[in-house]
């Protein structure tokens, strides 16, 4: 079975200072993994995604994330905060087999606030 | 406009009622979903269709029913509506099947409440 973990339901940094969102997955088949953005009152954006390539993902507005298939995680970090990233945060799992078709496993989210 | 169009971006029924979210795409992607995103729940998968006419259960589809007669309509019927059944419901449409490097687009939600 697939599952997310975010581990922290709410992330509180100062604009300027890095931004740490912590995701841990479990799939028995080798999974692409995620992170999607949701600011008030929007639709989710895609922010990144991994598919098996390199396993230092960069995504849209300075947001990266690593792979790291030995301790199950997909971290999503920034270096330095903005206050427009305030938003709500889901990592994401799709499994890799044959009828998943519809099945993206989203984490319960992670809210992250800047201040000023 | 191109894109993923949700209507009513907000609605409020009776318990008991019957209503219906709709959802349009302009990108001719074969495939659609709805999700339910409950506080605590993330998103979870009601419905999702593969093609016109071609549809199936995900993770919590009791309660709902879905059609697909036209590639880029993918509406959302609560037959006789239930409290449990407020929340934000999610469109959403990918071009090949989910999984690999495939992405899914959303819409904006539909906010419904049920009274």
């Amino acid at each position: 079975a697939q599952s997310v973990t975010q581990l922290d339901s709410h992330v509180s940094v100062s604009e300027g200072t890095p931004v740490l969102l912590r995701c841990n997955y479990s799939s028995s088949y080798s999974p692409s993994l995620f992170w999607y953005v949701q600011h008030p009152n929007k639709g989710l954006q895609l922010l990144l995604k991994y598919t098996s390539a390199a396993t230092l993902v960069k995504g849209i507005n300075g947001f990266e994330a690593e792979f790291k298939k030995s301790e199950t995680s997909f971290h999503l970090t920034k270096p330095s905060a903005h206050m427009s990233d305030a938003a709500e945060y889901f990592c994401v799992v799709s499994p890799n087999y044959g009828g998943s078709q519809g099945n993206l496993i989203f984490g319960k989210g992670t809210k992250l606030s800047v201040k000023p | 406009d191109a894109g993923i169009t949700q209507s009513p971006r907000y609605k409020i029924t009776e318990t008991g009622r019957q209503v219906t979210l709709m959802c349009h795409q302009t990108w001719s992607h074969s495939y659609m979903f709805w999700y339910r995103q409950d506080l605590g729940h993330g998103l979870r998968l009601i419905y999702y269709s593969a093609a016109a006419d071609i549809t199936d259960k995900g993770e919590v589809p009791d309660g709902y029913v879905v059609s697909r007669s036209k590639t880029e309509n993918f509406p959302l019927t609560l037959e006789s509506a239930t409290r449990s059944q407020t929340s934000v419901y999610f469109c959403a449409s990918s071009e090949s099947p989910l999984g690999g490097n495939t992405e899914a687009f959303f819409g904006q939600g539909t906010r419904l409440t049920v009274v």
